[in-house]
């Protein structure tokens, strides 16, 4: 199986800032890692796919970028909305895995 | 716009049963896989189970092979999962998602807005 580790697990920022998530996969995934956001008492909801395309209507201060078993998602001006608990998931092989999760909040 | 509405969860002692169900629409279901996710209390996310848009292949965690069984009815748009020997290990939010492999591998590009399954007696 393919384990998915994220980092941190939580983060504290203000709006403004310049926030990056770090996802590592335990065995080479290419591109197949995806990013969602998930507010609470929300579905998640899918931001990134192939390692750093961006689903259409997310908005571009979202970034992803690595491959193989390095990935980063960057919020380049964290706004009010974006404080959420942020998942990586590999779609490489099953069973598919996500990472821990990255809880961002309001500092 | 895709929808996807689940039902059939609750409460249930261990050992029991429950099916939980899927309705979708909005898009061409036969065409797309799809999952179910769960999500324990204050947890992360955990794939439970794929199908095929034929419903030929299915897959599952580890966690609930043998226990759980996917499967999907086309004409009418359901997507289920039957849900046997439940432990409170299983008590979570259960999540219906659309796979799009268009995207490149698995991705889940939709969900639904998930339904609660807790095992308790």
């Amino acid at each position: 199986d393919i384990q998915m580790t994220q980092s941190p697990s939580s983060l504290s920022a203000s709006v403004g800032d310049r926030v990056t998530i770090t996802c590592r996969a335990s065995h080479n995934i290419n591109s197949y890692l995806n990013w969602y956001q998930q507010k609470p008492g929300q579905a998640p909801k899918l931001l990134i796919y192939a390692a750093s395309s961006l689903l259409s209507g997310v908005p571009s201060r979202f970034s992803g970028g690595g491959y193989g078993t390095d990935f980063t998602v960057t919020i380049s001006s964290l706004q009010p909305e974006d404080f959420a608990t942020y998942y990586c998931q590999q779609g490489h092989s099953t069973p598919l895995t996500f990472g821990g999760g990255t809880k961002v909040e309001i500092k | 716009e895709a929808q996807l509405l689940e039902s059939g969860g609750g409460l249930v002692q261990p050992g029991g049963s429950l099916r939980l169900s899927c309705a979708a629409s909005g898009f061409s279901f036969s065409s797309f896989a799809m999952s179910w996710v769960r999500q324990a209390p204050g947890r992360g996310l955990e794939w439970v189970s794929s199908i095929t848009g034929s419903g030929g292949g299915t897959y599952y965690a580890d966690s609930v092979k043998g226990r759980f069984t996917i499967s999907r009815d086309n004409p009418k748009n359901t997507l289920y999962l039957q849900m046997n020997s439940l432990g409170a290990e299983d008590t979570a939010v259960y999540y219906c998602a659309k796979e799009d492999d268009g995207y490149g591998g698995n991705v889940f590009d939709f969900w639904g807005q998930g339904i609660l399954v807790a095992v308790s007696s």
